[in-house]
């Protein structure tokens, strides 16, 4: 089956650094990768997506490239606020809405 | 526009008792997926309906059923808990046509806990 693992976590980073957090994945066919994240208290929100090979997704500053030959969409971001803190989970969709997702890793931006 | 809503928003269980949860999905969308979170880790997938039948179903046992009404709502019922049911149960709701790139939208869940 499908399966995507995640850099672990907890990533304590100061405002303003810089941020990568690492996905690969295992999957057949040709999916569609997801970055999703979630607030505490909260469920999972969008953050960005890439359909097929070599596309980028990218949404308030994070972007990530869907990498076909190296099974990769690591998520990045050039300077980090503390709004950012959450936690953050790469999903592979396949089969119509199936969606397999990583365990998550949890980012905390210091002031 | 509302959004995918999930109620309860909290639920206190025993073990051997049963619980329905229920899910309204965001306006415009015809597929409702249902997801298990336990603790620090990532959502992993119950089962999906589309049309009011279950579509397709991840590695969960019998006692987690479902249901889709044809206003698209959905309930999730598991018999039978087990202390190992405690989590937090996420909905998510789609589109099915081109449903490959489509993002899931979720609710915020119903926190579960079985004592």
């Amino acid at each position: 089956g499908n399966s995507v693992t995640q850099m672990e976590g907890p990533v304590t980073l100061s405002e303003e650094a810089f941020l990568t957090i690492n996905c690969t994945y295992t999957a057949t066919g040709y999916p569609s990768l997801f970055w999703y994240v979630q607030y505490p208290g909260e469920g999972l929100q969008l953050l960005l997506k890439a359909t097929k090979a070599d596309d980028k997704g990218s949404n308030k500053g994070f972007e990530a490239t869907y990498r076909k030959e190296t099974t990769s969409f690591h998520l990045e971001k050039g300077s980090v606020q503390v709004s950012d803190s959450a936690v953050y989970f790469c999903a592979v969709h396949t089969n119509a809405g199936k969606s397999t997702f990583g365990d998550g890793t949890t980012l905390t931006v210091k002031p | 526009d509302a959004g995918v809503t999930q109620s309860p928003t909290h639920l206190i269980k025993t073990r051997g008792q049963q619980v329905t949860l229920r899910c309204s999905p965001k306006s415009g969308h015809d597929t409702v997926s249902w997801y298990q979170q336990a603790l620090g880790q990532g959502p992993q997938f119950i089962f999906q309906y589309y049309e009011e039948e279950e579509r397709q179903r991840g590695n969960f046992p019998d006692r987690f059923s479902g249901h889709q009404f044809p206003n698209y709502s959905s309930e999730l019922n598991v018999n039978a808990l087990l202390l190992g049911d405690s989590a937090l149960y996420l909905c998510a709701s789609s589109l099915l046509t081109g449903a490959d790139g489509q993002p899931q939208h979720f609710g915020d869940g119903t926190r579960l806990s079985i004592l």
